[in-house]
């Protein structure tokens, strides 16, 4: 069945250094793949998406690229800083009510 | 503005009581759904619905109960059934437009067993 595996955490990084978080899939058909981001307390935001291969979401510094032959969508940013200190989730949906999540990485930046 | 109101945004729940948590949205969305999220854990399906007057199960939905009398509601109640019930719960909502559209979440509802 459809699932997304993501990298586990949690995840400590250095005010600007570089940041990935892996995150790879399965899926029959043509899938969308989503990073959303929780920080405490919070529902979950929309931090990017692409809808099709070869796309690359972009969004605030962050950037993904919809990898068909490796079925990965990793997300990056080259310097973080401590306030995107939260827990990022990728996603995928195959249709119009198939949504799946990963379990999440809990990004914490230090200064 | 448009968007998903949840509420209360924290919730006691005594033994072997009902407690029915409200998930309102204006954006015009079909789709709505409950997810469950306990810490350090992702986000587990509890109820969906595409369209008014119906709802399916999704993974967990042991213990608890949906309506969907209006498009821009859907409450979710936790009966006494449900026996771990202290979690965040979280209400979200797509619109049509299959695969590519995202979804839309609420700030939650943090539920506690007393």
């Amino acid at each position: 069945g459809d699932s997304v595996t993501q990298m586990e955490g949690p995840v400590t990084l250095s005010e600007e250094a570089f940041l990935t978080i892996n995150c790879t899939y399965t899926a029959t058909g043509y899938p969308s793949l989503f990073w959303y981001v929780q920080y405490p307390g919070e529902g979950l935001q929309l931090l990017l998406k692409a809808t099709k291969a070869d796309d690359k979401g972009s969004n605030k510094g962050f950037e993904a690229t919809y990898r068909k032959e490796t079925t990965s969508f990793h997300l990056e940013k080259g310097s973080v800083q401590v306030s995107d200190s939260a827990v990022y989730f990728c996603a995928l949906k195959t249709g119009a009510n198939n949504l799946f999540f990963g379990t999440g990485t809990r990004l914490t930046v230090i200064p | 503005d448009g968007g998903i109101t949840q509420s209360p945004k924290y919730l006691f729940r005594k033994e072997g009581q009902n407690v029915t948590l409200s998930c309102e949205q204006n954006l015009n969305h079909d789709a709505m759904y409950w997810y469950r999220q306990d810490p350090g854990q992702g986000l587990r399906l509890i109820y969906y619905s595409q369209i008014v007057n119906d709802f399916q199960k999704g993974d967990i939905a042991e213990g608890y109960s949906v309506s969907r009398e209006k498009k821009e509601s859907f409450p979710l109640t936790v009966t006494s059934a449900q026996k771990n019930p202290t979690a965040f719960y979280l209400c979200a909502s797509t619109p049509t437009g299959g695969a590519r559209t995202e979804a839309f979440f609420g700030q939650g509802t943090r539920l506690t067993v007393v």
